[in-house]
């Protein structure tokens, strides 16, 4: 069964501290893994779209790895924005497109000042 | 531009009533999906449509129902309100065609059933 697992469910940083979230699946021929960001009361906002091991992408304070069974979302420095759920999801097996999502649980951080 | 835009953004339902949320997707989005997510829970899926088609349905039961209008717009319906069935109702438009496309959401949703 495709899943996929995101740990810690809650981070809390101090300004400046760096850290890293893990999103690890099982998936079926992986199609892209995709990382979103949810500030509350708001939809997921699109980051990063990965599509095989040894990818990386960057913005800002962010930077996404792929491996074969996990990535990772490197935050660097961050700072009070960067607090807001994250979220890592891959296609369906079987999809053609990324209409069809299993998301992970999101991992929840906080950035203190 | 205008994003995926939602409506109503905030609903108050009681056990038993009936329930539609709307969505207009992106101009030029022709595929959109819902998703449903509970508080301190990733989204799951529960459709996806394409050209006023159903491309595909997550495991909800049969009081979930949607469709997609001629302007690619869509509703969501869900009959028979559970309390279970308060969450974040979330809208998403992309492009569809072969490999991964990015999905665009909306601000959703949120439906309360009391």
């Amino acid at each position: 069964e495709d899943q996929v697992t995101q740990s810690p469910e809650a981070l809390r940083l101090q300004e400046g501290e760096s850290s890293s979230l893990n999103c690890s699946y099982t998936v079926s021929g992986l199609r892209g893994l995709f990382w979103y960001r949810q500030d509350p009361g708001k939809g997921p906002e699109f980051l990063f779209t990965l599509y095989s091991a040894g990818e990386e992408k960057e913005k800002e304070r962010l930077k996404a790895t792929l491996t074969k069974k996990e990535s990772f979302l490197h935050i660097t420095a961050p700072k009070p924005e960067d607090s807001a759920t994250y979220l890592c999801a891959v296609p369906t097996w079987g999809s053609s497109n990324t209409g069809k999502l299993i998301f992970g649980q999101g991992t929840t951080l906080q950035v203190k000042p | 531009d205008a994003g995926v835009t939602q409506s109503p953004t905030h609903l108050i339902k009681t056990r038993g009533q009936q329930v539609t949320l709307r969505c207009s997707p992106i101009s030029g989005h022709k595929s959109v999906s819902w998703y449903q997510q509970v508080l301190g829970q990733g989204p799951q899926f529960i459709f996806q449509y394409y050209e006023k088609e159903e491309r595909g349905r997550g495991n909800f039961p049969d009081r979930f129902s949607a469709r997609q209008f001629p302007n690619y717009s869509s509703e969501l319906n869900v009959n028979a309100l559970l309390l279970g069935d308060s969450a974040l109702y979330l809208c998403a438009s992309s492009f569809t065609g072969p490999g991964a496309n990015v999905l665009t959401f909306g601000a959703g949703s949120r439906l309360t059933v009391l």
